[in-house]
């Protein structure tokens, strides 16, 4: 069975990077079939995409999120990774990995994988 | 980006209701609609992709529909732990968004 673990500090100061891992377990990282992804929820806005990234490190990025964020993966650890830079307090929210399943061309698809979330607050 | 408004926000319904959620997507999305459960403290879980597909291990009671900007999730018999918030989500095209959520209560 796949499992995805989200691992990270759960406290980030303002104007710091927020870093996340994702490690996949029961599966490779590796497969064409697949992108992984990054989403977050907080009560202001819900659930919100905020970057995919194929195995051979081709990304999707949320534009309204772009300019901030950079995602990464490593597949001889079987771990992908979220840098999102300059945080403010509008960015505390529980992070998601998942694993995102694309159709038909690689920028559609749905998420049918989710690791448990992992709460991030940005507070001084 | 493309919208995707959810109705209503929130619903009150007994064990073996019959339930209806609906999902407008602010522009056509084709059949790339995809619907969440999500229960408290709690990831999403898939239920239905591409409008009408029902994911591996989901039970039959949820089905959806719809294609275009209309979309619809049945629970056909409402169970004690179908009792949650429900999302739609289009995979149509980047950026990928969520609506808003249906809160799904005891009646």
């Amino acid at each position: 069975q796949l499992q995805l673990q989200e691992s990270g500090p759960g406290l980030v100061k303002p104007s710091e990077t927020l870093s996340l891992t994702c490690t996949v377990s029961g599966g490779s990282i590796s497969s064409s079939s697949y992108y992984w992804g990054c989403i977050r929820q907080s009560p202001g806005k819900g659930l919100e995409w905020i970057a995919s990234i194929f195995y051979n490190g081709s990304p999707q990025y949320n534009p309204s999120l772009k300019s901030r964020v950079t995602m990464s993966v490593d597949t001889s650890k079987n771990q992908f990774s979220l840098e999102l830079k300059s945080v403010t307090a509008a960015d505390t929210a529980v992070y998601y990995c998942a694993r995102h399943r694309w159709q038909v061309i690689r920028t559609r698809g749905y998420f049918d994988y989710w690791g448990q979330g992992t709460l991030v607050t940005v507070s001084s | 980006d493309i919208q995707m408004t959810q109705s209503p926000s929130s619903l009150s319904a007994s064990v073996g209701d019959r339930v209806t959620i609906t999902c407008r997507a602010s522009q056509s999305i084709s059949n790339y609609l995809n619907w969440y459960q999500q229960k408290p403290g709690k990831a999403p879980t898939l239920l239905i992709y591409a409008a009408s597909s029902l994911q591996s291990g989901v039970p039959s009671r949820f089905s959806g529909s719809g294609s275009g900007t209309d979309f619809t999730l049945t629970i056909s018999s409402l169970q004690p732990e179908d009792f949650a918030t429900y999302y739609c989500q289009h995979g149509f095209s980047t950026p990928y968004t969520f609506g808003q959520g249906t809160k799904l209560e005891v009646k």
